[in-house]
Parts: C-alpha cells; sequence; structure tokens
C-alpha cells in the first residue's frame, strides 16, 4: 500500500539554526512529492514539488528538499529557522496518474528563541 | 492567497444531522478535491470530482458525497452525522495542466 512516513512527531530548533525534517515513501514507483506547510487552524500551503530532473529542489520561503531514490527519502531542509516557521509540516506523495495525495501524519516544529 | 476559498470557516453540528460545506476555486481549476483532516493526523482522501464527475474516492462511506458545478465551486456533503467527523475539511483545486493542488483554508465542522 501507498504511505508516506514522517519519523518526527514534534521537533525544535533554536532561531537560526539549521532544519531538516525527514520524510520517507513507499509506493511501486518513484511518485511525485511535495511538503506543505500548515498554520494552526489553517490551510494548507505548498512549500516545493519534486516530479523528475535535479533532486535537489527549491521552494519558498528559503526551504529545499533533496530527493534520494536509493533511501526512498524527500527531506526538507531550511539552514536557518525563523520563528515565523513555526507551525506542522506534511510531506505528500501522489502516483503519476494518480487522484489523490497521501499525507504523512505531520511533524510540528517548534522555534525556541 | 491560493485562490481557493471554502465557506463557513466554523460550524458545529448535532449528531444525525446533515451537512454541506463549499468551495470556490479559480476559473480553469478544473480538478477538486475533499480531504478530511482529523486532530493531530495528516489529511485524509475523501474523493475527487474532474468536470463535475467523481474521479475517485478514499476509504469513506456513502454518506459523504459531493458535487462540482461549472462555474468551478463544489460541495461536499454529510448525512447522518456521527461524532468522528469533527475534523478540519479541507478542499483542494487543481488548475488545468498543473500537476499540484492549491489548497482552500479548511472548514472545522464540530459535530456534538
Amino acid at each position: 500500500a501507498q504511505s508516506v512516513t514522517q519519523p518526527d512527531i514534534h521537533i525544535t530548533v533554536s532561531e537560526g539554526a539549521s532544519l531538516e525534517l525527514r520524510c520517507n515513501y513507499s509506493y511501486g514507483a518513484t511518485p511525485y512529492l511535495f511538503w506543505y506547510v500548515q498554520s494552526p487552524g489553517q490551510g494548507l500551503q505548498l512549500l516545493l514539488k519534486y516530479f523528475s530532473g535535479d533532486t535537489l529542489v527549491q521552494g519558498i520561503k528559503g526551504f529545499e528538499a533533496e530527493f534520494k531514490r536509493s533511501q526512498s527519502s524527500f527531506n526538507l531542509r531550511k539552514p536557518s529557522v525563523h520563528w515565523s516557521d513555526a507551525a506542522e509540516y506534511f510531506c505528500a506523495a501522489r502516483r503519476e496518474y494518480g487522484n489523490k495525495l497521501v499525507f504523512g501524519a505531520g511533524t510540528i516544529l517548534r522555534v525556541k528563541s | 492567497e491560493t485562490g481557493v476559498t471554502q465557506s463557513p470557516t466554523h460550524l458545529i453540528k448535532t449528531r444525525g444531522q446533515q451537512v454541506t460545506l463549499r468551495c470556490s476555486s479559480q476559473s480553469g481549476h478544473n480538478t477538486v478535491s475533499w480531504y478530511q483532516q482529523a486532530l493531530g493526523q495528516g489529511p485524509q482522501f475523501i474523493f475527487q470530482y474532474y468536470r463535475e464527475e467523481e474521479n475517485g474516492r478514499g476509504n469513506f462511506p456513502p454518506r459523504f458525497s459531493g458535487l462540482q458545478f461549472p462555474n468551478y465551486s463544489s460541495e461536499l456533503n454529510v448525512n447522518a452525522l456521527e461524532l468522528d467527523d469533527s475534523a478540519l475539511y479541507l478542499c483542494a483545486s487543481s488548475p488545468l495542466g498543473r500537476t499540484e493542488a492549491f489548497f482552500g483554508q479548511g472548514t472545522r465542522l464540530t459535530v456534538v
């Protein structure tokens, strides 16, 4: 069955420190991959996406993600975290011709000053 | 700004009642999907509509139904509400030729 796993439920980082949020997927073929961010009580905002090609993708708000086929991973990174980055982050996947996004359970990011 | 608007933002219903949630997308967003996000969980796919026809359904019972209209708006209807239906309901639409989905801000449904 198709699945997306985010191993970390909560992560706390200091403002200005680097960040890496982990995501692993289980699909028959490489799916399309996405990272979304959700502020409390809000909808989902797309940070970045990977379809094919360059395995390092750049997104909005200074985020980037690296696709590693050998590890079935699509980890999200940011070199320097700002307090406004505190939110919940969701990794999601979709088959190339599929009609549904499969989401991980999310990682809550806390930023301490 | 995703161009996807949902109404209402919050709703309280009694168990057994029926509810209709609405979503309005931008012109050209010909695919709309609905997701249920229970507290502390990731969104779960309910169903998708493409050109006003259902185009796939997740593991949800038939009391969850939907409609898509020619003006790029859509509805999610839930009959015989249960307490477990309490969740944030998200609408997502995709423009023609684009693969990513853009989400609305959601409707928070509370069933008491």
